[in-house]
């Protein structure tokens, strides 16, 4: 009965790959999002989806894809995977009316990039 | 540009004291501030929240206290427990339009038994 579930938890590859990470949450939310912790432990948004419509899409390299089936799931592909992408990423939704204030976050996936 | 800052990365407390825990912020659009606790190898999990038309929220043994004029806000745990000891993220956002949550560096809080 896990509420938000990424998959995979952990995620070694080498440079110049493409990987992607699943993110899917069973709450009935329906905004999800996408947050890099990096080395220096700063938890950063990267993009936001609202019922599979992008409202946030901060700075990223787009190298970076996310992709909203429908509203309970948010993917993220990463194309030619770079050394400073290696980070933990977070997947997190929050329920209607919220306004993305209180968000129900995943475990997060470490990205190891060799 | 760090927009919500929690300058101490680390707090050591004795079980049975009090925990306070600091969090400054620059963007006076922020309006609602919020506290996550995170455990090693999972998400962060959220605490308690405190929208800037108050100055006080309480939770059972978790108090937030909001200075606006000095753009400060606090969290006080008290008795701490050794169960509390976890990474403490400050959050803040603003209601207007579609504004991301901004989260600080983190407070990693040990406590000792």
């Amino acid at each position: 009965d896990t509420a938000v579930s990424q998959t995979p938890k952990y995620l070694v590859t080498q440079m110049g790959n493409d990987k992607s990470i699943k993110c899917e949450q069973n709450l009935g939310h329906d905004t999800m999002y996408w947050y890099k912790q990096d080395s220096k432990k700063f938890l950063k948004i990267m993009f936001s989806y609202n019922n599979k419509e992008l409202i946030i899409n901060e700075t990223v390299p787009n190298r970076f894809s996310p992709k909203s089936p429908d509203k309970a799931h948010l993917n993220l592909h990463i194309n030619s995977l770079e050394l400073g992408d290696s980070a933990v990423y977070f997947c997190a939704s929050s329920h209607p009316g919220s306004r993305g204030k209180t968000q129900y976050f995943g475990p997060g996936t470490r990205l190891l990039v060799l | 540009d760090q927009q919500v800052k929690q300058n101490s990365p680390s707090l050591s407390v004795q079980e049975g004291r009090i925990s306070i825990l600091n969090c400054d912020y620059t963007n006076s659009m922020f309006d609602y501030f919020l506290w996550y606790k995170k455990y090693p190898a999972e998400g962060p999990t959220f605490l308690i929240s405190i929208s800037s038309i108050k100055d006080k929220n309480e939770d059972g043994r978790f108090t937030v206290f909001l200075n606006k004029s000095a753009k400060h806000l606090s969290l006080h745990i008290v008795p701490s427990q050794p169960g509390d000891s976890a990474v403490y993220f400050c959050a803040a956002i603003s209601n207007r339009g579609n504004t991301p949550l901004v989260f600080g560096k983190g407070t990693r809080l040990s406590v000792i038994a």
